[in-house]
C-alpha cells in the first residue's frame, strides 16, 4: 500500500514536500517514482528513484525544480518541490516499480495546487 | 521525452475487440521491451494491465493482450465489457526516463 500526503496549496514560486508511505512490500528492494496528473489531462511521468538511492531521474519539465529521496529505514519517498509554477497544478501519485517503466502498486494521490 | 501518441478515443459493442496503439521512437519504445499499460477509471489511481510489452500481471483478464513492433506497441481488449470503459496509457522506459502516452477513452457502446 501507498499512502501520499503533503498536498495543498502554494504560491507561485513557493515550494512543497511530498511524501509516500509504503507498507506491504520490503521497500528498499523497489525503485518508486513520482507521477502525476494535471486536472482533465493524462498522466506525466516525474521522477525514480532507485531502491538504494544509487540513481535518481527526473522529467525534462521538473529536472532542476523537483528532487527525489528516499529513507528506507521509515519506508518512505519524498519529493521536494521548488520554484513551482501554474502548469505544477496536478495530483500526485507516487507509484511501485516492478520492472522498468512498470509501476505495479500506486497510491490515491495528493493535490497540489499552485496559484496566488 | 516527447508523450507517446495514442489515439484520443476507440470504441467498440460489447463482445467485440479494440486495439489501441502507442508510437513512440527508437529511443523508448523501439530500444526497449519495457512498455506497460494502464486502465484508469474516472477518479482512480491507475491500474497495471501488461508490463514488459505483452506481460500479464496476477489477476488481470487474458482478455487484455499486448504487442509491439519497431516503434508502435499495441493494447488490445478483446471480449469488450462494460467496465473495460475507461481511460487507457501507455508507459515505455527510455534508458533515463519513463514517458506516459498521451491516453486513449475506451466507450463501450
Amino acid at each position: 500500500q501507498l499512502v501520499e500526503s503533503g498536498g495543498g496549496l502554494v504560491q507561485p514560486g513557493g515550494s512543497l514536500r511530498l511524501s509516500c508511505a509504503a507498507s506491504g512490500f520490503t521497500f528498499i528492494s523497489y525503485a518508486m517514482s513520482w507521477v502525476r496528473q494535471a486536472p482533465g489531462k493524462g498522466l506525466e511521468w516525474v521522477s525514480a528513484i532507485s531502491g538504494g538511492s544509487e540513481v535518481t531521474y527526473y522529467g525534462d519539465s521538473v529536472k532542476g525544480r523537483f528532487t527525489t529521496f528516499r529513507d528506507n529505514s521509515k519506508n518512505t519517498v519524498f519529493l521536494q518541490m521548488n520554484s513551482l509554477r501554474a502548469d505544477d497544478t496536478a495530483l500526485y501519485y507516487c507509484a511501485k516499480h516492478i520492472l522498468h517503466g512498470s509501476f505495479d502498486i500506486w497510491g490515491q494521490g495528493t493535490m497540489v495546487t499552485v496559484s496566488s | 521525452q516527447s508523450a507517446l501518441t495514442q489515439p484520443p478515443s476507440a470504441s467498440g459493442s460489447p463482445g467485440q475487440s479494440v486495439t489501441i496503439s502507442c508510437t513512440g521512437t527508437s529511443s523508448d519504445v523501439g530500444g526497449y521491451n519495457h512498455v506497460s499499460w494502464y486502465q484508469q477509471h474516472p477518479g482512480k489511481a491507475p491500474k497495471l494491465m501488461i508490463f514488459d510489452v505483452s506481460e500479464r500481471p496476477s489477476g488481470v483478464p487474458d482478455r487484455f493482450s499486448g504487442s509491439k513492433s519497431g516503434n508502435t506497441a499495441s493494447l488490445t481488449v478483446s471480449g469488450l465489457q462494460a467496465d473495460d470503459e475507461a481511460d487507457y496509457y501507455c508507459c515505455s522506459y527510455g534508458g533515463t526516463y519513463n514517458v506516459f502516452g498521451t491516453g486513449t477513452k475506451v466507450t463501450v457502446l
